[in-house]
This record gives C-alpha cells, structure tokens and sequence, in this order.
C-alpha cells in the first residue's frame, strides 16, 4: 500500500531531551517536506527537500533540522525541544511534476504526530 | 509569510443543505492551488488542484472554482451529508520549482442530521 508513515505518533518530552520523529515513504516520491500544526494558524511548513541531499528551509525552520540521506526517509530532528514546539507535525511527500504545470503535484501526509514538550 | 485567507472559519449545516466557503490569495506569482479535505483524527487528503483562471473541477457533491485574477477559489458542497463533515484546506503554491504549499487556516464544516 502505497503511504508515508511517521514514527512515534504520540511523544511527551522534557525540554532540551534531543528527539527524532522519522517519516519515510514508499512512492519513490522526490519531494518531501515537514509541517507543523497549531491552533488557529494553517499547516506551516517547516523544512522541505526536492531529492537525496537536498533541503531547504521551509517557513518556520527555527529549533529544527533535517536531513534526505535516502530518498524514502526524511526525518526531522529537535536538537534542544523546547515547550513552544509542542505541536501536531505532519511529513508528506510528493512527486515531480513530470510535464504538467508547475506546483501541481498532489502532497500525500503521513499520520501526524503528536508532541508535547514539557 | 503570504497571506491566504479562508471563510468562514467554521460552518454549521443540517444534512441535505447545500454550502460554500471561500478562499483568498495574492494574486501575482501564482501557480496553482490545492484544496484539502482534513478529517478530525486523520492527515489531510488532496481534493482538487486548479491551475487556470476559471478553472472547474468536481468530485461527486464537491466542487471547486478557481479565478487566478482576484485571487479566489471557491468550494462548493451540493447536499451535504454527514460524513462530509472535516476541516477544508486551500493552499496555493506560489513557487512552480518545489512544493512549497501555503496554507489557509481552513473551514471547518459540520453537518448534522
């Protein structure tokens, strides 16, 4: 079945505890990207990558780091987390629009986790 | 940080009732736009992307027009039913070269018997 999945789903933390929330995919997808969710504001991305050793940093990249090493996997790394992450992180990925319009293509999501840092 | 808008934030129907919401853009740089459907408990499933002005797309009692001049796109939903019931999304892409998505803050749409 094709889907992206994200590992733990669920994680309480103490502040500056070092964590990783992997996400990993199995369409063979190019892009990849993570977001995270709170309330009253949109999903905002936090960092994205277009293939294997490439990332770029979304709209609120601050306190977070990625690495694409393979291109099933994306995961996302709290070095120092702090309580104003405490958030619902969604990762998905997407495949490179081949010949359409720019922008077109279609982001698959993973689960969500949920965070909470105390 | 661009700006997109969605109205209203939340709506209350009764099944059969048919509805719509809007979703506001800037309208220079523009590519494309997605509409999502977001489940409570569940990750957001792609609905519609429109790319051109006047464009139209429809799945079953949903549909969805685009006008890329105003910077507006509207979702309609023909009787709704309960299991219509979710958070909607729009996020244009104003970037052709990644999949950098922005994200209204959604409508969220019940329907009850």
């Amino acid at each position: 079945e094709a889907q992206v999945t994200q590992n733990p789903r669920y994680l309480i933390t103490v502040t500056g505890k070092k964590l990783t929330v992997t996400c990993s995919q199995n369409m063979n997808h190019e892009y990849m990207s993570w977001y995270r969710q709170d309330p009253g504001l949109g999903l905002r991305q936090i960092y994205y990558s277009m293939n294997v050793e490439v990332t770029d940093k979304g709209d609120v990249p601050e306190g977070y780091k990625v690495s694409r090493k393979e291109k099933r996997n994306f995961p996302l790394i709290l070095e120092s987390p702090s309580p104003n992450q405490t958030s619902l992180y969604f990762c998905a990925s997407s495949l490179r629009p081949r010949g359409g319009p720019a922008g077109t293509d279609t982001q698959y999501f993973g689960p969500g986790t949920r965070l909470t840092v105390l | 940080i661009l700006n997109v808008e969605q109205s209203p934030q939340s709506l209350h129907v009764q099944e059969g009732d048919s509805t719509n919401f809007t979703c506001s853009f800037p309208s220079s740089n523009f590519y494309a736009l997605h509409w999502y459907r977001w489940e409570t408990a569940k990750s957001p499933e792609a609905l519609f992307v429109m790319t051109l002005n006047g464009d139209e797309k429809k799945k079953g009692r949903i549909s969805a027009t685009l006008n890329t001049k105003e910077g507006y796109s509207y979702l309609y939903i023909k009787g709704s039913q309960p299991e219509d019931s979710a958070t909607y999304l729009c996020a244009p892409t104003f970037d052709g070269t990644a999949s950098k998505l922005t994200f209204g803050t959604g409508t969220r749409l019940q329907v009850t018997l």
